[in-house]
């Protein structure tokens, strides 16, 4: 079974602060792994998505996440954080299975 | 290329009645899928069509039920409302199955807020 953990339920920093959000996963096969973000009374955006091609993936405004299968995670990060980031952010896993599982959510706050 | 609409935006039910949502894709998108999210139970999955077939249902009871028609356009239903059912209803459309490993991103509508009176 698949299942995906986001560590932290909200994080806060300030503005032009790195920003690091968590996620773990578990899956009995070769993952595919997706970080979307949503605003306040809108749909989910795609940020970036872990296609095995490499490890180390550049997503939009900025946002990277890296995986790493030893330590089963795919966490998010940004080296400068702007107030417009502050958003809920989902991790989702993929597998053979054929369904979609989606995190809790992080809610990002983002101090000026 | 436009993206997913929903409709309606904002809607407002009382205990019993029953609703119908609807949801247009991307065009050429032949997956679709819907979610429903609460503060209290975050974003959970509902079911996704592919190709006018239902291929994956979560684990919701039978008064949500949803069809895909030859368009790729969607609608979900829930029968005899309850409060516990307000919420934002989100849709999704990918080219593929969603969860294939395939590595399809879902494109998201801006959702359907239902209120349970």
């Amino acid at each position: 079974a698949q299942s995906v953990t986001q560590l932290d339920s909200h994080v806060s920093v300030s503005e032009g602060t790195p920003v690091l959000l968590r996620c773990n996963y578990s899956s009995s096969y070769s993952p595919s792994l997706f970080w979307y973000v949503q605003h306040p009374n809108k749909g989910l955006q795609l940020l970036l998505k872990y296609t095995s091609a490499a490890t180390l993936v550049k997503g939009i405004n900025g946002f990277e996440a890296e995986f790493k299968k030893s330590e089963t995670s795919f966490h998010l990060t940004k080296p400068s954080a702007h107030m417009s980031d502050a958003a809920e952010y989902f991790c989702v896993v993929n597998t053979n299975a054929g369904k979609s599982t989606f995190g809790d959510g992080t809610t990002l706050t983002v101090k000026p | 290329k436009a993206g997913v609409t929903q409709t309606p935006r904002y809607l407002i039910k009382t205990r019993g009645q029953q609703v119908t949502l609807s949801c247009s894709p991307i065009s050429g998108h032949r997956s679709v899928s819907w979610y429903q999210q609460t503060p209290g139970q975050g974003l959970q999955f509902l079911f996704e069509y592919f190709s006018e077939t239902q291929r994956n249902k979560g684990n919701f009871p039978g008064r949500f039920s949803g069809r895909q028609f030859s368009n790729s356009r969607s609608e979900m239903n829930v029968s005899t409302l309850e409060l516990g059912d307000s919420a934002l209803y989100l849709c999704a459309s990918s080219w593929g199955l969603a969860g294939a490993r395939s590595y399809n991103e879902q494109f998201f509508g801006p959702g359907t807020r239902l209120t349970v009176l």
